[in-house]
């Protein structure tokens, strides 16, 4: 089945700071999206991002489905943007209509 | 508008009985699924479901019954639980599942810790 691999597994930052982290899958996807989990568990979607470029505020994502990969890039980091970052990709066709594949997260911590 | 909301919270049941997690979403989405949150194994996909009287297995659906008579419940079973089944519990919802489109945006609730002993 796909592969999903996230990097990297940690990151600790320093309040303001920038940092970019990768999403790399192992076939073609139709689907991919962004999660954020805070530290109260709570599952945000941030992007859907199948391809191109997105921004929302200090978050952006960009995905280039060619080269199966999607980046997201946090920018002037603040303390609420701790957590787990995922991505987990998709393929529409046979049996995995709106499947999602999870990978394992970066876990990000800022520092004030 | 209370979105999409799980119960209980939280449960402690021991090993060998019957456990119902409830989901239920108030935007009248098409796909629902559920998840389990593990610690080494991230998220993975249990059962999901297209529609009303659509389900569908997941990754891991062994040990595990769903059931959608209406679309916006979608309880999960385990009908004999075990210990490695003890388990973060997610439920999700999505406008669509294959549109290839942003209605396939899944929206998550809050999850339900199960503690089996």
């Amino acid at each position: 089945g796909i592969q999903v691999e996230q990097s990297p597994p940690d990151l600790i930052l320093q309040e303001g700071a920038n940092s970019t982290l990768r999403c790399n899958f192992s076939d073609s996807v139709n689907n991919l999206q962004w999660f954020h989990q805070n530290p109260w568990g709570q599952l945000i979607n941030l992007f859907y991002i199948p391809s191109g470029t997105k921004q929302n505020g200090r978050l952006s994502a960009t995905t280039v489905a060619t080269e199966r990969y999607s980046l997201l890039y946090i920018s002037s980091s603040q303390t609420t943007d701790s957590g787990v970052y995922f991505c987990a990709v998709g393929l529409n066709y046979g049996g995995s209509q709106g499947n999602l594949i999870f990978g394992k997260g970066t876990k990000l911590s800022v520092k004030p | 508008d209370a979105g999409i909301t799980q119960s209980p919270r939280y449960k402690i049941t021991e090993t060998g009985r019957q456990v119902t997690l409830m989901c239920h979403q108030t935007w009248s989405h098409s796909y629902m699924f559920w998840y389990r949150q593990d610690l080494g194994h991230g998220l993975r996909l249990i059962y999901y479901s297209a529609a009303a009287d659509i389900t569908d297995k997941g990754e891991v659906p062994d040990g595990y019954v769903v059931s959608r008579s209406k679309t916006e419940n979608f309880p999960l079973t385990l009908e004999s639980a075990t210990r490695s089944q003890t388990s973060v519990y997610f439920c999700a919802s999505s406008i669509s599942g294959t549109s290839g489109g942003s209605t396939d945006t899944q929206y998550f609730g809050p999850g339900t810790r199960l503690t089996v002993l």
